[in-house]
């Protein structure tokens, strides 16, 4: 199985400020990630797909970035809004696994 | 617009059934873009992909090892949804349980149902 991990596990950040959330694979996948929000009691929301394309309706603050082992989302300009837990997925190879999660608030 | 209506209990005993039903409007289960799973959330194992179908000239079927021999997906075509079977549930099975389509990505999710295993 590929093994995704997140970093860092938590931050806080201003509103304005810019977020920066890394994720690695245990294997390359190429371009094969995608990034998720999850608000609280909420299901999560795809943000990204194959690494950088912005999915429909999601701000232009989000964008990704990276190939092989190692992506990137970056929140440019934090808004309250976008407070909640955010996970990388990898559909490279079954079982389709996910990072354990950055939680985003705002300092 | 996808919507995903989820239905099942919420209270399963050990070693008993547990089984949720997802009902798609807006899509079809038979579609050949579209892949349809049910991945689960808790605490101790965070967000877990627990398998798929899809129908592309035929019926495709895939299971996480975790629950492989447990598990059965089945698609509904004329009631245009999906099921999800895990057997032999223990306690370590509670979480929240979501159907999910995939289409470039997870983009559309049930409301999430909430499954306790207890007696």
């Amino acid at each position: 199985d590929i093994q995704m991990s997140q970093s860092p596990s938590s931050l806080s950040a201003s509103v304005g400020g810019r977020v920066t959330i890394t994720c690695q694979a245990s294997q390359d996948i190429t371009k094969s990630l995608n990034w998720y929000q999850q608000k609280p009691g909420k299901a999560p929301q795809l943000l990204i797909y194959a690494s950088s394309t912005l999915e429909g309706g999601v701000p232009s603050r989000f964008s990704g970035s990276g190939s092989g082992t190692d992506f990137t989302l970056i929140i440019s300009g934090l808004q309250p809004e976008d407070i909640g837990t955010y996970y990388c997925q990898q559909y490279d190879s079954l079982p389709l696994t996910f990072g354990p999660g950055t939680k985003v608030d705002i300092k | 617009q996808v919507l995903l209506q989820q239905s099942g209990p919420g209270l399963v005993e050990p070693s008993q059934i547990l089984s949720l039903t997802c009902a798609i409007s807006g899509d079809s289960v038979s579609a050949n873009i579209a892949a349809w799973n049910w991945i689960r959330q808790s605490p101790s194992r965070g967000l877990e992909w627990l398998g798929r179908t899809y129908y592309r000239s035929k019926w495709y079927y895939s299971y996480a090892d975790s629950v492989k021999g447990r598990i059965a997906i089945n698609p509904d075509t004329s009631r245009n949804q999906f099921s999800l079977q895990l057997n032999s549930v223990t306690p370590e099975d509670t979480a929240i349980y979501y159907c999910v389509r995939d289409s470039n990505g997870f983009d559309n999710w049930g409301q999430g149902t909430p499954v306790t295993v207890s007696s």
